[in-house]
């Protein structure tokens, strides 16, 4: 089993859905959780942090984190077109160590 | 804030140059920077951990005398790939920690002829 699984997609929904990603993990060492998202030809962005279980919300954006299902998620409310780009899930324990990233979602919204 | 900058953006050159690749963050001091790489439609691919002061942690399969990082202060990493082949050509994306969190350069996109 792999330390993180993210569904690659692609996902399709229509301008104003309400989009959900989601990760699961199976080590529970991880501490931090983030989301990014990736244009295409860029570097990945940082969207939304945790480090609780719990619900974070940014403007159309939360991030879902339940520690004991080993389970996160992205909801994206009143999507829009520029929201198209690949989301990538990525989760770290303590410390400068490296992130471990899902293989990320691709998700287009359609006008 | 939390801004790294990569450069350059884009280098395209013959097979058996030497490239070289910088990351720097500009408003924040990074103890550490990783160095990925990226293959189209494909996750990052994490290449080494490259630490201020030290010697850099490569990753399982990364050759260290083909990817050459330096990490001589805290705001500047450098990815040298020496005699780059074609098969060296891909998205080379760094990140600089900041606490828990990575924030990560644009890219170099390395095409080599």
């Amino acid at each position: 089993q792999k330390e993180v699984e993210q569904d690659p997609g692609p996902l399709s929904v229509p301008e104003g859905a309400i989009v959900s990603l989601n990760c699961t993990y199976s080590n529970s060492a991880f501490q931090y959780f983030m989301w990014y998202r990736q244009y295409s030809r860029k570097g990945p962005e940082l969207l939304m942090y945790t480090y609780s279980s719990g619900n974070k919300e940014d403007g159309r954006f939360t991030a879902q984190v339940d520690k004991s299902s080993k389970y996160i998620s992205l909801f994206i409310r009143d999507s829009q077109p520029s929201d198209s780009a690949t989301y990538l899930c990525a989760m770290g324990g303590s410390g400068n160590t490296p992130l471990v990233f899902g293989k990320g979602t691709r998700l287009s919204v359609i006008a | 804030g939390a801004v790294v900058s990569q450069h350059p953006s884009r280098v395209i050159c013959k097979s058996g140059t030497s490239v070289k690749i910088e990351c720097r963050s500009l408003d924040f001091q990074a103890t550490t920077m990783f160095w990925y790489r990226q293959f189209p439609k494909q996750s990052l691919m994490l290449m080494a951990t490259s630490n201020e002061g030290s010697k850099a942690t490569y990753e399982q399969g990364v050759e260290k005398d083909k990817f050459l990082i330096n990490h001589a202060s805290l705001t500047l990493s450098t990815l040298t790939v020496t005699s780059a082949h074609p098969e060296d050509s891909s998205f080379y994306i760094c990140s600089a920690g900041q606490g828990q969190a990575q924030h990560f350069g644009d890219g170099t996109r390395l095409s080599i002829l």
